[in-house]
């Protein structure tokens, strides 16, 4: 059964630093690696997705990068914003089903 | 933009009542999942539909939970009777096609389920 992870559970930094997310997950047979942004109280917004093939994805001042031998992909946040505060969630598609990590909680402060 | 719909956005209930929410997905996905999610951790599958058929209810407790997508289309998720425990966020989400390769799931704003 596949398990995602992420570290940290809660992260607080000062505005304009650049931070990274972890996630880990058990079985490297995934379809692909989605990172995505929810914020309290609401849906999910999918931010990037990484084919099983890829290394890495970048949209703006987000990349994500995934190591499939490993089991782990990185999100890098550059020059964070307080309107970057809000849970990432980090999940993968193996088989049919789409498998999430509970999160970090990140709060970007002015 | 197209948007995943869902309602009502909060729902209050008691205990052993029924409840029911409501998804209408992106037009023209064929696939359609159920999610609860639980304060504090991931979306949890519940159910998956690839056009008004069944794929993957494995998570689904059958006892009290049924869903239905009749027309392919819109889905109904219900809950007869609830139970404390299924206080969480109930979440709908469409895509093209079945979850793989190239495709990505858009996720609708989702029901607050409260049971007291």
């Amino acid at each position: 059964k596949q398990e995602v992870t992420q570290i940290p559970a809660a992260l607080s930094v000062p505005e304009g630093e650049n931070l990274v997310l972890n996630c880990s997950f058990t079985d490297s047979a995934i379809y692909n690696l989605q990172w995505f942004r929810q914020d309290p109280g609401k849906g999910l917004t999918s931010l990037l997705l990484i084919q099983s093939s890829q290394r890495e994805q970048t949209s703006g001042r987000l990349n994500a990068s995934l190591d499939k031998s490993s089991g782990r992909s990185t999100l890098y946040i550059a020059a964070s914003q307080p309107g970057d505060s809000a849970t990432y969630l980090c999940a993968v598609t193996s088989g049919s089903r789409l498998t999430f990590g509970e999160g970090t909680q990140l709060t970007v402060n002015p | 933009e197209a948007e995943v719909a869902q309602s009502p956005r909060y729902k209050i209930t008691e205990k052993s009542q029924a409840v029911a929410f409501w998804c209408d997905p992106i037009s023209g996905h064929a696939t359609l999942y159920w999610y609860r999610q639980i304060l504090g951790q991931g979306p949890e599958l519940l159910v998956q539909f690839q056009d008004e058929s069944v794929v993957d209810d494995s998570q689904l407790p059958k006892d009290r939970f049924s869903a239905e997508r009749l027309k392919g289309v819109d889905s109904t998720l219900k809950i007869q009777p609830a139970e404390l425990g299924d206080s969480a966020m109930y979440l709908c989400a469409s895509s093209l096609y079945l979850a793989g390769a190239a495709d990505t799931q858009y996720f609708g704003p989702g029901t607050r389920l409260t049971v007291l």
